[in-house]
């Protein structure tokens, strides 16, 4: 398996614009995680999910947040509108139930608003 | 509210030398600690973890170390190589699959 894939691997983009980062888990996986990790705040959880539905998106900052996991290899986070504070590396992964929450992480995303 | 803390950003430490990595919780209700360590430009990876009802376990190299009573663990590498040099979060899970991390420990190991 080639891991936990998320795409692009960097992203810049202005103040205002619409930001799609993509995931793709390990085939077999249960749960899927979208973390950011900020220098202040290290890394937050910010949504997961178990077979596809929302579990947990306490950690979404703001309605400008929203995740998407539409089936079992694929979900997305779109920021819109994009603010400059949104800077941050966001790390999607994934881990299924027998493996006690040892999750896998992608490379990350870098995105920078300006 | 931070519930993961680790209150040194930077270790910095001596080829051949331990590396000791503190990580302290306040939710009592973890019951299983994870440590990652990430590489530049990497996502993180796994290292090793324990369960509460351990108070030690050991992995080659590495070693975690749990306190209970006082809600702190340790990461121990012994000895240490220029290779260990990474970012380490610490992470804490109770009962689900949600991991809380803390902000991270930079390590340098140097030659």
């Amino acid at each position: 398996d080639a891991g936990v894939i998320q795409s692009p691997r960097h992203e810049v983009t202005e103040m205002g614009q619409e930001v799609t980062l993509r995931c793709k888990p390990i085939s077999g996986h249960d749960y899927l995680f979208w973390y950011r990790q900020t220098m202040m705040r290290g890394l937050e959880l910010l949504i997961y999910f178990n077979n596809n539905v929302p579990i947990d998106d306490s950690g979404m900052p703001e309605d400008r947040f929203s995740a998407k996991m539409p089936n079992a290899s694929f979900s997305t986070l779109k920021i819109q509108p994009s603010e400059p504070r949104d800077s941050a590396v966001y790390f999607c992964a994934s881990t299924v139930w027998g493996l006690r929450a040892e999750a896998f992480f992608g490379q990350g995303t870098r995105l920078t608003v300006v | 509210d931070q519930q993961v803390k680790q209150n040194s950003p930077s270790l910095s430490v001596q080829e051949g030398r331990i590396s000791i990595l503190n990580c302290d919780y306040t939710n009592s209700m973890f019951d299983y600690f994870l440590w990652y360590k990430k590489y530049p430009a990497e996502g993180p990876t796994f290292l090793i973890s324990i369960s509460s009802i351990k108070d030690k376990n050991e992995d080659g190299r590495f070693t975690v170390f749990l306190n209970k009573s006082a809600k702190h663990l340790s990461l121990h590498i012994v000895p240490s190589q220029p290779g260990d040099s990474a970012v380490y979060f610490c992470a804490a899970s109770a009962a689900s699959r949600q991991l809380t991390f803390g902000s991270g420990t930079q390590l340098t190991v140097l030659p």
